[in-house]
């Protein structure tokens, strides 16, 4: 498929484990964001790439969290000492421009027990 | 930085009738906005957007207008069906690329 691929879907941890989520976007999209998405909210913003580097990482909550995308393609998102608030649905996005439509993957459910 | 607001949260129309979700954005450098339609445990899809040398654009039963001056924009669906249940987002962002997503409005179609 062409669309923007997450993995895994679903992840149960416990509380203070490592969790790294991965999004690989479609082909030759540039641009790719992390969104955080709670039951009943809209997606927050995480952090967004343009190319290899961060763009604007000012949505991070705190400095557990940590994301690459070191080729320009496969992003990960690494969490570590995950908290129970940490649960919710990551989302990643890709754009062929960074004011372009974003298309949005299927989103890793993040539970932490 | 940019914050959007969003309502109502949940709206119930009859079948047949139209639905209006408003957005409130608070950067004056933000120039496009798209709306996405989120169904039931799905991905975020974009049904129509609009950038800031616009003040309208429509597509079908879907409309999108925006007030610069103001800083809102709304989305306008009329001859509602069962099919558009389904929660809305509204979007804001600059030409630096970030987007800030509303929290949402909850439509539901009743036959």
């Amino acid at each position: 498929g062409a669309g923007v691929s997450q993995t895994p879907s679903n992840k149960v941890t416990e509380k203070g484990k490592y969790v790294e989520l991965r999004c690989d976007p479609i082909s030759g999209h540039t641009a790719l964001y992390w969104y955080r998405q709670s039951l009943g909210q809209g997606p927050e913003f995480l952090i967004y790439f343009q190319g290899t580097g961060a763009a604007d990482d000012s949505g991070l909550p705190n400095d557990r969290f940590f994301a690459v995308r070191p080729e320009g393609s496969v992003s990960t998102l690494k969490i570590q000492r995950t908290e129970r608030g940490d649960s919710a649905v990551y989302l990643c996005a890709s754009s062929l421009a960074i004011t372009g439509e974003l298309f949005f993957g299927e989103g890793s459910r993040l539970t932490v027990l | 930085g940019e914050n959007v607001e969003q309502h109502p949260s949940t709206l119930s129309v009859q079948e047949g009738d139209s639905a209006v979700i408003k957005c409130t954005y608070s950067d004056s450098a933000s120039n496009y906005f798209p709306w996405y339609k989120q169904e039931l445990g799905k991905r975020p899809q974009l049904i129509i957007d609009i950038r800031s040398n616009v003040g309208e654009k429509k597509d079908q039963r879907i409309a999108v207008t925006l007030n610069k001056t103001a800083k809102h924009f709304s989305l306008h669906i009329t001859e509602t069906q069962p099919e558009d249940s389904a929660v809305y987002f509204c979007a804001a962002t600059d030409s630096w690329g970030k987007f800030q997503f509303g929290a949402g409005t909850q439509v539901v179609v009743t036959p």
